[in-house]
């Protein structure tokens, strides 16, 4: 089956500790996003990548960072300067076409205590 | 820069009632608009797209928008509402040559049996 993976589902870490989060896709799709959901905000656009070895900021990017190694791997670290980590992380991703809609995983809740 | 609004942030249906949410979006040029939907601690599933082909388009599940240029506007509706249909909405745009999405603060959907 096609789709997108992210794991873990849940995750808990002490503040100041760097957390990754992981985010598969087979669907070969060259464009691939990491958002992040708080309540009553809808979703904001953390960093996004179009091919391998660049991606872009987004609108929330500080205290965030990513790598694209290869296409289907897109992984977000929360680093200790992000001041207020504790949200649900989904990542997404899309083939590079007019009118794309985006695909997404099942996201990552992650807690920071 | 373009934005989405979604008129709303909680609105209740009885079962078997029509379900109308909204959204205003504004763009310079004609957009590409999208329904998602998200059910609790889950990822976004794509209902309907519109990419300037019918300006009605029915996506899944039952529901349809209408997109109406004079208005600025794409309401998903659905005539009848069935419990299943509880969920958060989420109302999104995307410009020609841009691959970011812009999504709307969403909609929680609550159906009263």
């Amino acid at each position: 089956d096609g789709g997108i993976t992210q794991s873990p589902k849940y995750l808990f870490r002490k503040e100041g500790q760097n957390v990754t989060l992981s985010c598969e896709q087979n669907l070969n799709h060259d464009a691939m996003y990491w958002y992040r959901q708080d309540p009553g905000q809808g979703l904001r656009l953390i960093y996004y990548s179009q091919i391998v070895n660049d991606f872009q900021k987004g609108d929330i990017a500080e205290g965030y960072s990513v790598s694209r190694e290869k296409k289907e791997s897109f992984p977000l670290t929360v680093t200790s300067a992000q001041k207020n980590p504790t949200a649900f992380y989904l990542c997404a991703s899309s083939p590079l076409l007019a009118g794309g809609e985006q695909y997404f995983g099942p996201g990552t809740r992650l807690t920071v205590t | 820069a373009q934005s989405v609004t979604q008129l709303g942030s909680h609105v209740s249906v009885s079962e078997g009632a029509l379900v109308l949410l909204r959204c205003n979006y504004s763009s310079s040029v004609p957009p590409y608009l999208f329904w998602y939907v998200q059910y609790p601690n889950q990822g976004l599933q794509l209902l309907l797209k519109y990419t300037s082909a019918a300006t009605l388009v029915k996506g899944i599940n039952g529901f349809e928008a209408e997109f109406k240029k004079s208005e600025t506007s794409f309401h998903l509706t659905k005539p009848s509402a069935h419990m299943s249909d509880a969920a958060e909405y989420f109302c999104a745009v995307k410009n020609f040559g841009n691959e970011k999405l812009t999504f709307g603060t969403g909609t929680r959907l609550t159906i009263i049996p």
